[in-house]
């Protein structure tokens, strides 16, 4: 069956430790984003691609980067910059530029500061 | 600046009963809205897009209109089940291929 994964499910960083997320699709989508959730907290974009070795910032993108060498993935590195890491993180694919056909989630990674 | 609402962030309803859902919006002008449903610990789930050009789009249990003038989106869940209880976000898309969540509304159906 066709969808997104994502690594690890769950997440422990260390203060200064940089860590990367992982999401992987076989949907054949163009477009992937990477969104951060905080408790009772709608989805904050931030950053999302829209073909391979192009992605823009999103809302909140200082602290984070992301690559697209390849169509089936789009990883986050979290950085030692983010004050703030610990939340929820939702990795999408659309297969129309800015999710006109419905965006497709991940099952998320949880990032805890440890 | 842009911003959307979602009505309460939660509402408890009766089993059979139909829920609905607000969702309201300012300095916007949506091509389309989305409907997604979330769980616990889980990614949402696309339900549902209407486009600026449809008043009323269904499926299922399921209702959403779309009404630009007020800037308001109704989604509703008729003969509402207590497997229905979860977050549900309404989704704007904003400019040059993004999108913008709201907050979401935490449904509860009690038998």
């Amino acid at each position: 069956d066709g969808g997104i994964t994502q690594s690890p499910k769950y997440l422990f960083r260390k203060e200064g430790q940089n860590v990367t997320l992982s999401c992987e699709q076989n949907l054949n989508h163009d477009a992937m984003y990477w969104y951060r959730q905080d408790p009772g907290q709608g989805l904050r974009l931030i950053y999302y691609s829209q073909i391979v070795n192009d992605f823009q910032k999103g809302d909140i993108a200082e602290g984070y980067s992301v690559s697209r060498e390849k169509k089936e993935s789009f990883p986050l590195t979290v950085t030692s910059a983010q004050k703030n890491p610990t939340a929820f993180y939702l990795c999408a694919s659309s297969n129309a530029l800015g999710g006109a056909g419905g965006y497709t989630f991940g099952s998320g990674t949880r990032l805890t500061v440890v | 600046s842009q911003k959307i609402e979602q009505n309460s962030e939660a509402l408890n309803i009766q089993e059979g009963k139909t829920a609905t859902l607000t969702c309201n919006y300012t300095n916007y002008s949506p091509a389309y809205l989305q409907w997604y449903r979330q769980d616990p610990g889980r990614g949402p789930v696309f339900l549902l897009l209407i486009r600026e050009n449809e008043k009323e789009k269904r499926k299922e249990r399921l209702k959403v209109t779309f009404d630009t003038t007020l800037k308001q989106s109704l989604f509703h869940i008729t003969a509402s089940q207590p497997a229905d209880s979860a977050t549900y976000l309404c989704a704007l898309d904003s400019s040059a291929g993004k999108s913008t969540f709201g907050d979401g509304t935490t449904l509860t159906v009690k038998p």
